[in-house]
């Protein structure tokens, strides 16, 4: 277990609808990361907050956002889904920023756009 | 900015084998160098790291090489057992801009 909680663990939904993710960072943690990884493929980097702060932007469509609440935990919207929108989407902490530092991940949302 | 490249996609291995899984990186002032296993239905799970001041470190039956020059790194399981079945991953980190490799399926037969 590694101190990362996400919710829901599956969601399933159709095509046009909005959907939020939530991610809980390990106690401490400043920074939170959030990643796609579709079937059989490697992770995909979304988006980096760091105490409330955008820090990093990855591959993340315009249709998705995301944002990180005083108390550190971080929601990803997913809107206007569409099929190829199914995925697992991670959420991973780390301390803060800076050199090396250790990314923690939780154990996902599965995703599935119908 | 950073390009991870991870070889094999798929490697099987009869059990007490050793298994090696490379990474190559671009960005020479990746830093850091994380290996994280991901079993079926579940997060990836940080297993052994390394530093760019370290060339090797180990952790039991696992290691990691890296070679700055070269840039790239390695993986080695000794002895490999079923519960070492898991797509593993490969990541560089430049201040904390983390690229992860493609990843490498490790199959281990009884």
């Amino acid at each position: 277990d590694s101190g990362v909680t996400q919710t829901p663990k599956h969601l399933i939904t159709a095509t046009g609808q909005r959907v939020t993710l939530r991610c809980s960072p390990r106690s401490g943690d400043l920074s939170v990361y959030w990643y796609q990884q579709s079937l059989d493929q490697g992770l995909q980097f979304l988006i980096q907050y760091y105490n409330g702060e955008e820090r990093a932007k990855g591959n993340i469509l315009e249709r998705f956002s995301a944002q990180q609440f005083p108390d550190l935990h971080s929601e990803l919207n997913l809107s206007s889904l569409e099929l190829g929108d199914s995925a697992l989407y991670f959420c991973a902490s780390s301390v803060a920023v800076g050199e090396g530092e250790t990314q923690y991940f939780g154990p996902g949302t599965r995703l599935l756009v119908l | 900015g950073e390009n991870v490249e991870q070889h094999p996609s798929t490697l099987s291995v009869q059990e007490g084998d050793s298994a090696v899984i490379k990474c190559t990186y671009s960005d020479s002032a990746s830093n850091y160098f994380p290996w994280y296993k991901q079993e079926l239905g579940k997060g990836p799970q940080l297993i052994i790291d390394i530093r760019s001041n370290v060339g090797e470190k180990k952790d039991q039956r696992i290691a990691v090489t890296l070679n700055k020059t070269a840039k790239h790194f390695s993986l080695h399981i000794t002895e490999t057992q079923p519960e070492d079945s898991a797509v593993y991953f490969c990541a560089a980190s430049n201040n904390n801009d983390m690229r992860f490799g493609a990843g490498t399926r490790l199959t281990v037969k009884p």
